[in-house]
């Protein structure tokens, strides 16, 4: 079954920790999203991909960094986290075709809490 | 670049009523808008989206969405809100051109009483 996967669901960790967030489709899309959600707040883009090797940075500010290997798999990575990171991260996907945008894909999300 | 405003941070109704979202854009040209929803613990689920066309569009879960260019709105709409309706929603709009990336807004919370 096509879908986009991603683990931990939950995750409580201690300043200072080194994290990964991962991020699986199996849909075959080429462009891949991250957003942080926080209540109340719109969803802020932090980083995307158009395909393998291709990364970039979204309208917000992060301190994480992202890798895209492999098309299905778009890990996020944070090298010391803090509080201030605490948040929800939802990971995305879409077609590339054509000209027209094409329909985004989320997974059911990260809610981290950093300590 | 283009900005979306949601300007009802939550909406209640009673179940059965009719209701409507409010969403309005800022864009130079004619945009890609959409509505998603989100319900608890979940990811965003994609309700209707606007290309070009017929400015009345039918989305999934009974929800429709009209397009008013005059107004620079895409308020999305249901005449009968059943509770299972209950969750977040979230107005997109994206450039037609370039990255296509969309932007968000900060998303209206429904409460549907009994």
């Amino acid at each position: 079954e096509a879908d986009i996967y991603q683990t931990p669901r939950y995750l409580v960790i201690g300043t200072g920790k080194k994290i990964t967030l991962e991020c699986s489709q199996t849909m075959g899309h080429d462009k891949m999203y991250w957003y942080q959600q926080d209540p109340g707040m719109e969803l802020h883009l932090i980083h995307y991909s158009y395909g393998v090797n291709s990364t970039e940075k979204g309208d917000l500010s992060s301190e994480s960094t992202v890798s895209r290997i492999r098309t299905e798999h778009f890990p996020l990575t944070l090298e010391s986290a803090r509080p201030s990171h605490t948040s929800q991260y939802l990971c995305a996907s879409s077609d590339l075709g054509g000209s027209s945008y094409n329909e985004q894909f989320f997974g059911p999300g990260t809610r981290l809490t950093v300590l | 670049a283009q900005s979306v405003t949601q300007p009802d941070i939550h909406i209640t109704v009673s179940e059965g009523a009719s209701l409507e979202l409010r969403c309005n854009y800022s864009y130079g040209a004619t945009p890609y808008l959409f509505w998603y929803v989100q319900s608890p613990g979940q990811g965003l689920q994609l309700l209707l989206k606007y290309f070009s066309g017929d400015t009345l569009v039918q989305g999934i879960k009974g929800f429709e969405a009209e397009f008013k260019r005059s107004q620079s709105s895409f308020n999305l709409r249901k005449p009968s809100v059943h509770w299972s309706d209950a969750a977040e929603y979230f107005c997109a709009v994206a450039p037609s051109g370039g990255s296509y990336i969309p932007t968000f807004g900060r998303g209206t919370s429904l409460i549907v009483h009994p």
